[in-house]
């Protein structure tokens, strides 16, 4: 069955200094897309990043950048030069694309990010 | 401005007492989905429709109904709420391509507390 899998709660850094965030997956469709969300205490979901299963390059977006390790069912999610404004919990998700018929996401129980000064 | 909105934002209520949550979208999305938010759990899908008059169940339909009249809308009706539906709620829409880096588009989210 497809699931996401993130092993870390909550994770602190220090300001301006690099942070990986683990996400592992399980699917055993060919075709899939896997997501990264951002989502502050506020509440709202904030997509981030996005790595089709076909991509042979990593995603980049601005500060983030997702480390795409398909053999070992990875999809880790950097974010570069951290900033206070990027405390919250995030997501990571995975679409599986079978059959062109639902969209549906599935996601992980979220890490707690606290970026201290 | 492309938006998902939701109302209400908040919302208590008693067991037993019908509610609905409405979600609109202005993008034309074929694609909406209801989902839930548990401390620990992430995010479960409750329920989705592919277009007009199309709706299935998700992952935890349990307790919940929904409709698709029209495009742009897409309720979630408890009957009979009950306490284990408190719960952080997000209507989600997105275009029904499937093979295209496209991103679901979240609603600010519905916070109901069932007593």
């Amino acid at each position: 069955a497809q699931k996401i899998t993130q092993t870390q709660p909550g994770m602190f850094v220090q300001e301006k200094e690099a942070v990986t965030l683990d996400c592992t997956y399980d699917t055993s469709d060919q075709s899939y897309g896997l997501f990264w969300y951002k989502q502050p205490s506020s509440g709202e979901m904030i997509f981030l990043i996005y790595q089709g299963s076909y991509d042979e390059q990593n995603a980049t977006e601005g500060r983030y950048s997702l480390n795409f390790q398909k053999a070992r069912k990875s999809a880790n999610l950097v974010i570069s030069a951290s900033q206070l404004g990027d405390s919250a919990m995030y997501f990571c998700a995975m679409r599986e694309d079978y059959g062109g018929a639902t969209n549906k996401l599935i996601f992980g129980t979220g890490t707690l990010l606290a970026v201290q000064p | 401005e492309a938006q998902v909105t939701q109302n209400p934002r908040y919302l208590i209520t008693v067991t037993g007492k019908k509610l609905t949550v409405t979600c609109s979208q202005n993008m034309n999305h074929e694609y909406m989905s209801w989902y839930r938010q548990d401390p620990g759990l992430g995010l479960r899908q409750i329920y989705y429709s592919m277009n007009v008059e199309v709706t299935d169940k998700g992952d935890v339909p349990e307790g919940y109904k929904v409709s698709r009249k029209e495009k742009r809308n897409f309720p979630l009706i408890l009957e009979s709420p009950s306490p284990n539906q408190t719960s952080l709620y997000f209507c989600a829409s997105s275009p029904a391509r499937y093979l295209t880096s496209y991103e679901q588009y979240f609603g600010p989210g519905t916070r109901l507390t069932v007593t």
